[in-house]
């Protein structure tokens, strides 16, 4: 039972560099989405997906790209990091809409920017 | 903007005994869900519970339960009899035109 499989869980960056969170799930879901947490401000939606070739924004898209060429797959693209680029991701899965709240949760990335 | 706030950052109850979690959120929509997470130290997120607005009866899950005030954009969660297992972050979180939008999070102490 693999679920939400998040890759790197733990990275460092310079400031300037690019890198490529991935994200896999085995669920067969059709909804998928990239939260940040940050101390104090809760998760905050970066971007989201409700099938494969379907993206859309959430409340914080600036730096990050995204794209769903799979159901399986929808990484997160960091361009340029900036230091306020520091944070745990998640990636989050559901089937269809997730309505029922049923959000399956991947284990987290920790990036750091120097 | 939709907007989701948490008043309280932490909050501490004695071991057996009840406490409420606040949220209120903001939406001009009428079709929308609402849900508890609870994320323990393992950073897992746990849904507790859900509600779905056009439902007037408030959701129970065993020891949870939910107070909707839907004209207020209120939706506090119970926690009937605490246990020490019940100690985490707990987010409130609105559905709405497939965006989950999370509140800022209590941190619930459990005192024993």
């Amino acid at each position: 039972n693999a679920g939400v499989t998040q890759t790197p869980k733990f990275q460092v960056l310079k400031t300037g560099q690019s890198m490529t969170l991935q994200c896999a799930q085995d669920m067969n879901h059709e909804y998928m989405s990239w939260y940040r947490q940050d101390p104090g401000m809760g998760l905050r939606l970066i971007h989201y997906s409700v099938g494969a070739g379907i993206t859309d924004q959430g409340e914080v898209p600036n730096g990050y790209n995204v794209s769903r060429s799979t159901t399986e797959d929808f990484p997160l693209r960091l361009l340029s990091a900036a230091p306020s680029q520091t944070s745990v991701y998640f990636c989050a899965s559901s089937y269809g809409t997730p309505r029922t709240g049923e959000l399956f949760f991947g284990e987290g990335s920790r990036l750091t920017v120097l | 903007a939709q907007t989701v706030t948490q008043s309280q950052p932490e909050m501490s109850v004695q071991e057996a005994e009840t406490v409420t979690l606040s949220c209120t959120y903001d939406t001009s929509e009428s079709d929308y869900y609402l849900f508890w997470y609870k994320q323990p130290p393992s950073r897992q997120m746990i849904l507790v519970i859900r509600q779905e607005a056009y439902k007037q009866q408030n959701a129970t899950e065993n020891r949870f339960s939910v107070n909707f005030q839907k004209a207020a954009k209120s939706f506090s969660l119970k926690i009937s009899d605490s246990q020490l297992g019940d100690a985490a972050m707990y987010f409130c979180a609105y559905l709405v035109d497939d965006k989950i939008i999370f509140g800022k999070g209590t941190r619930l102490h459990i005192l024993p």
